[in-house]
């Protein structure tokens, strides 16, 4: 059964970087059928896609982050993380890793979410 | 960017009520249309996936409908468990935008 795990720091300075592991067990990272995103979710909101990352270390960037984001995977630590730069409250948030299938595009297995507050 | 928009955003239905949610795309992204549903405190689940294919495990009461632009989440009978937020997502390309989301809640 492959299971995802987001860990990292759950209160973060405004201004300072955000910075989240996800890893994934039950399956290699490696696997080149899938892709691994990075989603959140404000409080009583809806779901944002951040971005994801193939193995191969090509990365896709949602434009309204693009600027703040990146992506990375370590195959070796079967992990891949996420950094956001420059955070303000506006980014504080669940954030949710899951994986993506290759073809169809299907979120089929997502990590339990972690809260990160921005706040001095 | 393509714009992902469900209605309606909220809903109140009875167990047993047939229910619908619709998700507009602002463009045609074909058959590339994921459906997931979500629980408070809880990360979202996979129902359907390529519009209209459903997640192994999934009950078959939930169905999946549409290409292009025009997509439906259909739930035959509601069960108690099925009260939960509904959000669709486009997985053609990048940005992999959600919906706004559908709650729906016991009438």
């Amino acid at each position: 059964q492959v299971q995802l795990q987001e860990s990292g720091p759950g209160l973060v300075k405004p201004s300072q970087t955000l910075s989240l592991t996800c890893t994934v067990s039950g399956d290699s990272i490696s696997s080149g059928s899938y892709y691994w995103n990075w989603i959140r979710q404000p409080a009583g909101k809806g779901l944002e896609w951040i971005g994801r990352i193939y193995t191969s270390g090509s990365t896709n960037y949602n434009p309204s982050l693009r600027s703040r984001v990146t992506i990375s995977v370590d195959t070796s630590k079967n992990q891949f993380s996420l950094k956001l730069s420059s955070v303000t409250a506006a980014d504080t948030a669940v954030y949710y890793c899951a994986r993506g299938v290759f073809g169809s595009g299907k979120g089929d297995y997502w990590g339990q979410g972690t809260l990160v507050t921005v706040s001095s | 960017d393509i714009q992902m928009t469900q209605s309606p955003s909220s809903l109140s239905a009875s167990v047993g009520d047939r229910v619908t949610i619709t998700c507009r795309a602002s463009q045609s992204i074909s058959s590339y249309l994921n459906w997931y549903q979500q629980k408070p405190g809880k990360a979202p689940i996979l129902l359907i996936f390529g519009a209209s294919s459903l997640q192994s495990g999934v009950p078959s009461r939930f169905s999946g409908s549409g290409s292009g632009t025009d997509f439906t989440l259909t739930i035959s009978s509601l069960q108690p468990e099925d009260f939960a937020t509904y959000y669709c997502q486009r997985s053609d390309n990048p940005p992999l935008t959600f919906g706004g989301g559908t709650k729906v809640e016991i009438k």
